[in-house]
């Protein structure tokens, strides 16, 4: 058990442009999750996946972004034109889909929209 | 989820026993108790979970009132490394989402 991995650890842009985050979850797990978190709130759901079907987006999940995990096991968040807003610790987390799962979360990708 | 809902901040001496309570009066029959915690500048970290009796790992326990309307969690032996937000989260599992509030900030006084 590697844990789940998050790359980069963090990332600085400038408003206006694109960002990608890559997840790796646990491998034998089928479902990978996206949060958000912002300074002094809980974990905010963005998405899940249960293999490669993304089964939920929040309301949170803008038009600007957009997930993917094409071949069931790793996942990209893309976020287009960058905002201020969207300055925050994004997590993934990964667990099998077999009732009340344990969720591993990996350590995160803190953006910084300047 | 069921709403919970958790004192913001606690302190508690170092090896000292951490009791963190949580309300979740409108929790459901068939939603579980789940305790995550978040070390600063880390992903949570599950730590317990209970439907209706106690439950002991070797993270921690989790005492389960019978009327299931209130909780507690139980760190026997709190040391420095037990600094953490620690969030209570009322979970049926399945198709839905981990819900979280905003927990409660433990701090660990040596």
């Amino acid at each position: 058990d590697t844990g789940v991995s998050q790359d980069p650890r963090h990332k600085i842009t400038k408003r206006g442009q694109n960002v990608t985050f890559r997840c790796d979850p646990i491998s034998e797990h089928n479902r990978l999750y996206w949060y958000r978190q912002t300074l002094g709130q809980g974990p905010e759901f963005l998405t899940y996946f249960q293999n490669e079907a993304q089964l939920e987006k929040s309301r949170l999940l803008s038009d600007r972004f957009s997930a993917e995990r094409p071949k069931g096991s790793f996942s990209t968040l893309e976020i287009q034109r960058t905002e201020q807003g969207d300055s925050a610790m994004y997590l993934c987390a990964s667990s099998l889909a077999r009732g009340n799962e344990k969720l591993f979360f990996g350590s995160g990708t803190q953006l910084s929209v300047l | 989820d069921a709403k919970t809902t958790q004192p913001p901040s606690m302190d508690c001496a170092e090896g000292r026993a951490a009791n963190l309570p949580c309300n979740h009066s409108t929790i459901s029959g068939n939603e579980y108790v789940y305790w995550y915690r978040q070390i600063h500048s880390q992903g949570p970290q599950y730590i317990i979970h209970g439907l209706k009796n106690n439950e002991t790992n070797e993270m921690a326990s989790l005492i389960i009132t019978e009327d299931r309307k209130s909780s507690t969690l139980i760190l026997p032996h709190a040391t420095l490394r037990d600094t953490a937000v620690y969030y209570c989260i009322g979970y049926r599992g399945g198709n839905e989402k981990l819900t979280f509030g905003t927990g409660t900030r433990l701090t660990i006084i040596p």
